[in-house]
């Protein structure tokens, strides 16, 4: 099956600092998602994003599909930004594979 | 328009019983997945269910069981606990039509004991 890398596994930031998060996978996708666990266990919806750049306020995110990897930036991040950032693809509309998640710790 | 909902939030059952797990999806979403997410082995797919169907099971064994009702409102039932079972279960859905991105739940948090 596929497989789902994000690098790197903790990031520890100052407030106001850029930060960028990987996601490479093994096979070509039609979906590739990126998600924020908060405290609660909820996972956000960032970008849904097979393949080019989006933004969205402090985020960003890019995906080179023929490369097989994404990209998640984040800037000027706050304290609430901090949790866990999973990236997750799909293909064919079969099921979400998750990579193991960046752990991003902000301080004031 | 109001976002997937669970129930319930928290739970708390003993080796051997069995639970039901409750899931809403979004309004005019017929497709609804389960995930379930364990600090050992990370957030992994159990079912799919399309229009009261089952189209996707991941590889678990046939203790986690689901339906989907004609509402798209979807049930997973687990049967016979074990401890190992204590997780976070996550409800996803979607429309079934492009773009395929999926919206979860605040999931149902399940201990065993």
């Amino acid at each position: 099956g596929i497989q789902v890398e994000q690098s790197p596994p903790d990031l520890i930031l100052q407030e106001g600092a850029n930060s960028t998060l990987r996601c490479n996978f093994s096979d070509s996708v039609n979906n590739l998602q990126w998600f924020h666990q908060n405290p609660w266990g909820q996972l956000i919806n960032l970008f849904y994003i097979p393949s080019g750049t989006k933004q969205n306020g402090r985020l960003s995110a890019t995906t080179v599909a023929t490369e097989r990897y994404s990209l998640l930036y984040i800037s000027s991040s706050q304290t609430t930004d901090s949790g866990v950032y999973f990236c997750a693809v799909e293909r064919n509309t079969d099921k979400l594979i998750f990579g193991t998640g960046t752990r991003l710790q902000v301080f004031p | 328009k109001a976002g997937v909902t669970q129930t319930p939030r928290y739970l708390i059952k003993t080796r051997g019983q069995q639970v039901t797990l409750s899931c809403s999806p979004i309004s005019g979403h017929r497709s609804v997945s389960w995930y379930q997410q364990t600090p050992g082995q990370g957030l992994q797919f159990l079912f799919e269910y399309f229009s009261e169907t089952q189209r996707n099971k991941g590889n678990f064994p046939g203790r986690f069981s689901g339906r989907q009702f004609s509402n798209s409102r979807s049930e997973m039932n687990v049967s016979t606990l074990e401890l190992g079972d204590s997780a976070l279960y996550l409800c996803a859905s979607r429309s079934g039509t492009p773009p395929y991105e999926q919206y979860f739940g605040p999931g149902t948090r399940l201990t065993v004991t």
